[in-house]
């Protein structure tokens, strides 16, 4: 089946740094990426959708120039958490599409900043 | 706007009972409905879809869901749990897009089985 990767699994920073988070599609193509965020004990929240050799596309409320994405492959999307804030700490998770088969989803990053 | 509505936060069944775990959507046109399952510390793991055609939809590990228009519910159902069954589960509902836009989801029933 469609395997997708996220890398690190496990992540703490301290305040004010930036922090990048990769999503790989290992055994397809993935021309969209989505980017989640998890809260503990609540829902995913999509934070952005990122299609290759485009910009990504950002929910409401979701800020564009602190959650910086790149697709820069059809296998590779990176999230770039920057001058990142206790606030921020959360359980990123990004899933891949084949279209026809809908959304892998990788383990996700658990991020903390102290 | 879309949305999902998972009313049961928390669901206990004993191992080997039938389970039913409810989901209510909102959506404007035709929806693209799923159930994925998070174990503890894991990523989430795609149960079952549905995209059109039948309404009774069969996926993985034993679990069906019912797609019912009239009542804007998936459903979904398992005929016998097992204590590995034991995880969050999530319904999702998604655009037209074949399942290529993002998903909204619900938020989540978290199932606890008692030996």
């Amino acid at each position: 089946g469609a395997v997708v990767s996220q890398h690190p699994s496990r992540v703490i920073c301290k305040s004010g740094t930036s922090v990048k988070i990769e999503c790989r599609s290992l055994d397809f193509q993935a021309t969209t990426m989505f980017w989640y965020r998890q809260f503990p004990k609540q829902s995913l929240m999509l934070m952005a959708t990122s299609n290759e050799g485009s910009k990504a596309t950002y929910e409401q409320g979701v800020e564009k120039d602190k959650f910086l994405i790149n697709h820069a492959s059809l296998t590779l999307s990176t999230l770039t958490v920057t001058s990142a804030h206790p606030e921020d700490s959360s359980f990123y998770i990004c899933s891949a599409t084949t279209t026809a088969e809908g959304q892998f989803f990788g383990p996700g990053t658990r991020l903390t900043v102290l | 706007a879309q949305s999902v509505t998972q009313p049961d936060i928390h669901i206990t069944v004993s191992e080997g009972a039938s389970l039913e775990l409810r989901c209510n959507y909102s959506y404007g046109a035709t929806p693209y409905l799923f159930w994925y399952v998070q174990s503890p510390g894991q990523g989430l793991q795609l149960l079952l879809k549905y995209f059109s055609g039948d309404t009774l939809v069969q996926g993985i590990k034993g679990f069906e869901a019912e797609f019912k228009r009239s009542q804007s519910s998936f459903n979904l159902r398992k005929p016998s749990v097992h204590w590995s069954d034991a995880a969050e589960y999530f319904c999702a509902v998604g655009g037209s897009g074949g399942g290529a836009d993002g998903l909204t989801f619900g938020k989540g029933t978290h199932l606890i089985i008692q030996p």
